[in-house]
């Protein structure tokens, strides 16, 4: 596609379940990026992918937030045992590389909600 | 915590460049200085990057200073839909800092 694409653009959940979210990045793209965003603040980096590896997962608040990209294109954050505090839009980018000389094309998000 | 420190927030009048500036003290010499925006409800839009010298676009001019631990990011004539948070990052490290949320006012 010609940008990235995010889906669900709304996800309402209950306290304890499981969650998904998918990041479509451009077609092409080697490096992909998942973000999580409150509201007031800047977004809050999580994880960041080469090709089908995590070569960044530092930003990965605990071990309920898991992120695959199994085939170097979609990637899917993965949030067990969601709680309240988890609630936040989550962004995706991607880039042609890793490298500095490109930067991130950002999808328009997944509001996740928890109640 | 992001490389990069930005004032919290800045007016602006309608038609008056608008200059944001943006510290990165730390920044190494193969790093370079990346300028989003992100409008309400929006994800971060792209508008400029460099990485020694001065540069233009469509969109804003950056200045980088000499040393390389600052830029400016310049809005000749900035217009109401300019209203935004400006977020400046070093590229490699990939951290947003809290931006400056810029007003532009009639």
């Amino acid at each position: 596609g010609a940008g990235v694409s995010q889906t669900p653009s709304n996800k309402v959940t209950e306290k304890g379940k499981y969650v998904e979210l998918r990041c479509d990045p451009i077609s092409g793209h080697t490096a992909l990026y998942w973000y999580r965003q409150s509201l007031g603040q800047g977004p809050e980096f999580l994880i960041y992918f080469q090709g089908t590896g995590a070569a960044d997962d530092s930003g990965l608040p605990n071990d309920r937030f898991f992120a695959v990209r199994p085939e170097g294109s979609v990637s899917t954050l993965k949030i067990q045992r969601t709680e309240r505090g988890d609630s936040a839009v989550y962004l995706c980018a991607s880039s042609p590389t890793g490298t500095g000389i490109h930067g991130y094309t950002f999808g328009s998000g997944t509001r996740l909600t928890v109640v | 915590d992001a490389k990069t420190t930005q004032p919290p927030s800045m007016d602006c009048a309608e038609g008056r460049a608008a200059n944001l500036p943006c510290n990165h003290s730390t920044i190494s010499g193969n790093e370079y200085v990346y300028w989003y925006r992100q409008i309400h409800s929006q994800g971060p839009q792209y508008i400029i990057h460099g990485l020694k010298n001065n540069e233009t676009n469509e969109m804003a001019s950056l200045i980088i200073t000499e040393d390389r631990k600052s830029s400016t990011l310049i809005l000749p004539h900035a217009t109401l839909r300019d209203t935004a948070v400006y977020y400046c990052i070093v590229r490699s490290d990939m951290r947003f800092g809290a931006g400056t949320r810029l007003t532009v006012k009639p």
